[in-house]
């Protein structure tokens, strides 16, 4: 079955400070996979998704980016935070079964 | 357009029954997942439904009405640990996509 990482677990910075976030994933290969943000006391927000190397789909229209240099590697980046950035981040993946796998997530700050 | 309503909250006590309904309207529709989302916490994977009818897990089961665009996840003999947040997911497209309603937060009171 799939593991998702994710790291750090929490962050805090500064606003107009750069961000990445790196989730790598093992037990699969070629998953698609997915970032999603949850504001507070909301719903899950698809981000990006990816279904190979270097193919991203960018879902909303934002202040950030996604990355996947490698097949099991995705990364979420900013060059300058803003206060609406902060949320839980999840990286997801869906290997071909129906199910998707969350990582632990996380937890941004933006000051 | 991509709708899906839950309700925000919900209280039950300890022991008993409840029913936490999803109502969707995607532009597709390959199934319907619930997940369980504790507070800090990933989501859980729950159930999946992609045929109409009643998905039965334990003391969990979910319901499917594709004509209808609707879902229900039935709790039964509710513990204290039930209480979090609950999911209502579309999985739209051959990419795995979800799309995911805002969630119910069940509180269990003793």
């Amino acid at each position: 079955s799939q593991t998702i990482h994710q790291w750090p677990a929490t962050l805090v910075q500064p606003v107009g400070s750069p961000l990445s976030l790196e989730c790598t994933v093992e037990g699969t290969s070629n998953p698609n996979l997915y970032w999603y943000r949850q504001a507070a006391g909301r719903g899950l927000q698809l981000l990006f998704y990816s279904v190979g190397i270097g193919q991203i789909s960018s879902e909303v229209p934002q202040n950030l980016s996604a990355s996947r240099p490698q097949d099991r590697q995705f990364i979420l980046s900013s060059k300058k935070l803003l206060l609406s950035d902060s949320g839980f981040y999840l990286c997801a993946g869906y290997g071909g079964k129906y199910e998707q796998y969350f990582g632990p997530g996380t937890r941004l700050t933006v000051t | 357009g991509q709708n899906i309503d839950q309700p925000t909250e919900m209280t039950a006590t300890e022991g008993a029954i409840v029913q936490i309904n999803c109502t969707y309207q995607t532009s597709g529709f390959n199934g319907l997942f619930w997940y369980q989302q504790h507070a800090g916490e990933a989501p859980t994977f729950l159930s999946y439904n992609v045929l109409d009818g009643l998905e039965e897990k334990g003391r969990f089961s979910s319901f499917l009405s594709r004509s209808k665009g609707y879902s229900y996840l039935l709790l039964k003999e509710l513990q204290m640990k039930d209480s979090a947040s609950y999911l209502c997911a579309v999985f739209s497209g051959n990419t795995g996509k979800l799309i995911f309603g805002q969630g119910t937060t069940l509180q269990v009171k003793p």
